[in-house]
């Protein structure tokens, strides 16, 4: 089963920051938070991971609260392509698998 | 060249056939996997595979078949079809067995009839 908890939908102006949040209060120590997306009928994509500190790449920010109860997934300047669904998992790196849960679906619109 | 491959897209067939699902990946990873998706949009592991050995099995019926002949290939295969087989099926690789940065395939859309 998942161990976070994402709302189900989000709506974002194309231009502005997408805030998508995640709570994960039930991490331990040695888990790492992944985000990925998945565009409409397309694979998954790898977004972005973090352990304690702040993460940042070229597709997004990732800021993760000192307890590590929670998360939150920043696109700078969403464009009508960000719109997907979005996940938000927690992992073991001794772990088998991902596990994805529902997600929040982010519309961008113009 | 993509880098996770799977054929066929699109597969239609009838209650009770046998179909496969091909797989392979370019990036020179040593772990594949076997997602589902359902028609509620959940993405579900169903395999996963370690230099051609199996690592992950997850209660998924006996009819569903993995193969890896090699570490760059993991097949599907699927006897007996259910309607409740249809489904998108993805194909991912990961440098390792911990590496959790996932490269997708592009699905393969199973509708069973």
């Amino acid at each position: 089963d998942a161990k976070t908890t994402q709302p189900p939908s989000m709506d974002c102006a194309e231009g502005r920051a997408a805030n998508l949040p995640c709570n994960h209060s039930t991490i331990s120590g040695n888990e790492y938070v992944y985000w990925y997306r998945q565009i409409h009928s397309q694979g998954p994509q790898y977004i972005i991971h973090g352990l304690k500190n702040n993460e940042t790449n070229e597709m997004a920010s990732l800021i993760i609260t000192e307890d590590r109860k929670s998360s939150t997934l920043i696109l700078p300047h969403a464009t009508l392509r960000d719109t997907a669904v979005y996940y938000c998992i927690v992992y073991n790196q001794a772990g088998t698998a991902l596990i994805f849960g529902k997600g929040t679906t982010l519309s961008v619109s113009s | 060249d993509t880098a996770v491959s799977q054929t066929p897209k699109y597969l239609v067939t009838q209650m009770g056939n046998d179909k496969s699902i091909k797989c392979e990946q370019n990036l020179g990873h040593d772990t594949m996997y076997w997602y589902k998706q359902d028609s509620k949009k959940f993405l579900k592991i169903m395999f996963s595979y370690n230099n051609k050995e199996l690592i992950i099995n997850e209660t998924v019926p006996n009819r569903f078949s993995p193969k890896s002949p090699d570490k760059a290939h993991l097949n599907l295969h699927i006897n007996s079809l259910e309607l409740g087989d249809s489904a998108v099926y993805f194909c991912a690789s990961s440098q390792d067995l911990g590496g959790r940065e996932l490269f997708f395939g592009e699905g393969s859309r199973l509708t069973v009839l």
